[in-house]
């Protein structure tokens, strides 16, 4: 089935533990995007690609870090968990293009103690 | 930085009932787009509708509207009929006419009352 998986589904991590929170589209899209969605807060944007080898950042960078070796796959490490980084995290693709929908993956729950 | 506004954080309408969400957004650009994302308690985000804003006709998705108002800067949606169904999350987002990504408002709680 066409879409986007994120694995894991949820996790508990420690605080000042090293996380990496997979993502996978097979949709060929060549935007991929990170989001983190807190209560009250809304969905609000980490790290965006637009294509294969390049990234950039979005509105609460901090703490995170990206890579996009490929179309297909776009990991989200924290490289030092902290509490405050508790929250549900969203993958998302589309093509390029101010039409183009977003496709969303099924979220990641991070719960860091 | 473009901002969307949505105002009302809960709502709830009685099932067949219309309701309308409100949604504003601030930008200087002159061309964009606007969509409303749907996320039911099952966490994933659906794409409800859509409008390009160099059109003036409303967009319509079966019982899904828009209240498109340019010079106002302001975007609502109207559910007709409303079904136990939509109840859900629902956020407000713009996207410039480049390769941007979403800008989300905070997202309005509609429950329906059976």
């Amino acid at each position: 089935i066409a879409g986007i998986t994120q694995a894991p589904t949820s996790q508990i991590l420690a605080a000042g533990r090293r996380m990496t929170l997979r993502c996978t589209q097979d949709m060929r899209h060549n935007a991929m995007y990170w989001y983190r969605q807190d209560l009250g807060l809304g969905l609000r944007l980490i790290h965006y690609s637009n294509t294969a080898g390049t990234t950039g950042k979005g509105e609460v960078p901090d703490g995170y870090s990206v890579s996009r070796a490929n179309t297909d796959d776009f990991p989200l490490t924290l490289a030092s968990a902290v509490p405050s980084q508790t929250s549900v995290y969203f993958c998302a693709s589309s093509r390029l293009g101010g039409y183009n929908e977003q496709f969303f993956g099924p979220g990641t729950r991070l719960t860091v103690l | 930085a473009q901002t969307v506004t949505q105002s009302q954080p809960e709502m709830s309408v009685q099932e067949a009932e219309t309701v309308t969400l409100s949604c504003t957004y601030d930008t200087s650009e002159n061309n964009y787009y606007l969509f409303w994302y749907k996320q039911p308690p099952s966490r994933q985000m659906i794409l409800v509708i859509r409008q390009e804003a160099y059109k003036q006709q409303n967009a319509t998705e079966n019982r899904f509207s828009v209240n498109f108002q340019k010079a106002a800067k302001s975007f609502s949606l109207k559910i007709s009929d409303s079904q136990l169904g939509d109840t859900a999350m629902y956020f407000c987002a713009f996207k410039n006419s480049g390769n941007t990504p979403l800008v989300f408002g905070k997202g309005t709680r509609l429950s329906v009352i059976a």
